[in-house]
């Protein structure tokens, strides 16, 4: 099974919005509404801001939306801000023989 | 809210096991519904789903893995273990022990994760 596609970088100035996506195929993304998003910050442990699709968990800001198309996930990050610079993994459910995939990661720059 | 912590070896030499342990800030993993999973992130490099155990005992793997490892409960009531046989440096990485809190589906209570090297 290989990894969802992830742009390597994306960036943006503070204030902008930017989307990030996250492709896979009909075994994973787009055969189920179970894609999750993770911040990392260097040197820390990932931190959840989407799952099931669009949800987002307490305490993580609204500014954070995830979508679906297909076999393609986004998220979009609505007014940037400094504290959002850092790594972005995707991850779908892909049934009961892979079971979990991750996307290849996206770095996240404010300019 | 519960909270999870890595504890192992942080060298293993080439062809040797990786044991690493999980505490959780519960009474027993035995309680409740959750998975309780590995996760690991070579360096500069993304993650890497390993596999998981319910509470029940039950366990499932990655597949490209699963000839190697084995996800047990233990070696108190509130722990979990992995075992990794066969290792060689591309096995060295970062490793996450991890839960779904809101979900089964989502990993969203994460240990700092523990270093493991492998080399001799």
């Amino acid at each position: 099974q290989s990894a969802l596609t992830q742009p390597a970088s994306v960036s943006g100035s503070p204030g902008q919005s930017i989307t990030i996506s996250c492709t896979g195929t009909s075994s994973d993304v787009g055969n189920y509404n179970l894609v999750s998003w993770y911040q990392q910050h260097p040197g820390k442990a990932p931190k959840i801001i989407i799952y099931e699709g669009s949800k987002r968990p307490s305490g993580v800001s609204d500014r954070f939306s995830g979508s679906k198309s297909g076999n393609t996930a986004s998220l979009t990050i609505f007014g940037l801000q400094a504290e959002d610079e850092a790594d972005y993994y995707c991850c779908s459910y892909a049934g009961s023989t892979t079971f979990y995939v991750f996307g290849t990661g996206t770095r996240v720059t404010v300019l | 809210q519960v909270q999870l912590q890595e504890s192992g070896p942080g060298l293993v030499k080439p062809s040797q096991t990786l044991s690493l342990t999980c505490t959780v800030s519960t009474d027993s993993i035995s309680s409740g519904s959750y998975y309780w999973t590995w996760i690991r992130q070579p360096a500069g490099k993304g993650l890497e789903w390993i596999g998981r155990m319910y509470s029940s005992g039950s366990t499932d793997y990655n597949p490209s893995l699963k000839s190697r490892v084995t996800i047990s409960p233990g070696p108190s009531n509130n722990q979990f273990s992995l075992r990794l046989t066969s290792v060689t440096a591309s096995d060295t990485a970062v490793y996450y022990c991890a839960t779904g809190g809101v979900s089964w589906y989502v990993f969203d209570l994460w240990g700092q994760g523990t270093l493991v090297t492998v080399s001799s």
